[in-house]
């Protein structure tokens, strides 16, 4: 089945490690997003990618960096440098050129910073 | 993207229609209404679009406003699986640009 497989489901690291997420689709879309969801709030834009080898900051992407090497892929390293780190993260992709198209989420990532 | 507001919460009672409104006075011509939910530990959803005309799907309908400054997507029959956050999002039918999340309602369905 076509979708969106975010690995893995809990996280847990030391803070100051760099850790990466993953996120992989197979739904042949160009276009992939990072979102960051905190408890009780709403969904805050990392990064998104238009097409392969290129990318976009979001609202808030300070202690983020991404990659897009690969149509199928968009992996979120989370760094050292981001001040609160612990929370839920999803991506998402959506078919290029058709603005009323649907989003695709994963099920999300739960990374915890202790 | 325009702004939209919702409720922080509803709360039904299973089995009954449930009507979860969305105010967007500041929508263009070129906006579409997008409806999304949440589950609980999940990703969000796909639940519903229009632009102007009410909209049915297996999932819910969308009622809009004839000035298209509100909107309601209704549940016809609330079950406890429909317990989750709904979010209203504006979208104008142009690029690529990503979808902005507000808060959305959080409906609570009572066995």
């Amino acid at each position: 089945d076509g979708g969106i497989t975010q690995s893995p489901k809990y996280l847990f690291r030391k803070e100051g490690q760099n850790v990466t997420l993953s996120c992989e689709q197979n739904l042949n879309h160009d276009a992939m997003y990072w979102y960051r969801q905190d408890p009780g709030q709403g969904l805050r834009l990392i990064y998104y990618s238009q097409i392969v080898n290129d990318f976009q900051k979001g609202d808030i992407a300070e202690g983020y960096s991404v990659s897009r090497e690969k149509k199928e892929s968009f992996p979120l390293t989370v760094t050292s440098a981001q001040k609160n780190p612990t929370a839920f993260y999803l991506c998402a992709s959506r078919p290029p050129g058709q603005g009323v198209s649907p989003l695709h989420f994963g099920n999300g990532t739960r990374l915890t910073v202790t | 993207d325009a702004k939209t507001t919702q409720p922080n919460s509803m709360e039904s009672n299973e089995e009954e229609p449930v009507h979860l409104p969305c105010n967007h006075s500041t929508i263009s011509g070129t906006d579409y209404i997008h409806w999304y939910r949440q589950l609980p530990s999940q990703g969000p959803e796909y639940v519903i679009h229009g632009l102007t005309s009410n909209v049915n799907n297996r999932m819910a309908s969308l009622a809009i406003a004839e000035d298209r400054k509100s909107s309601t997507l209704i549940l016809h029959r609330a079950t406890l699986r429909d317990a989750a956050v709904y979010y209203c999002i504006l979208r104008r039918n142009s690029g690529n640009t990503p979808l902005v999340f507000g808060k959305g309602t959080r409906l609570s369905v009572i066995a």
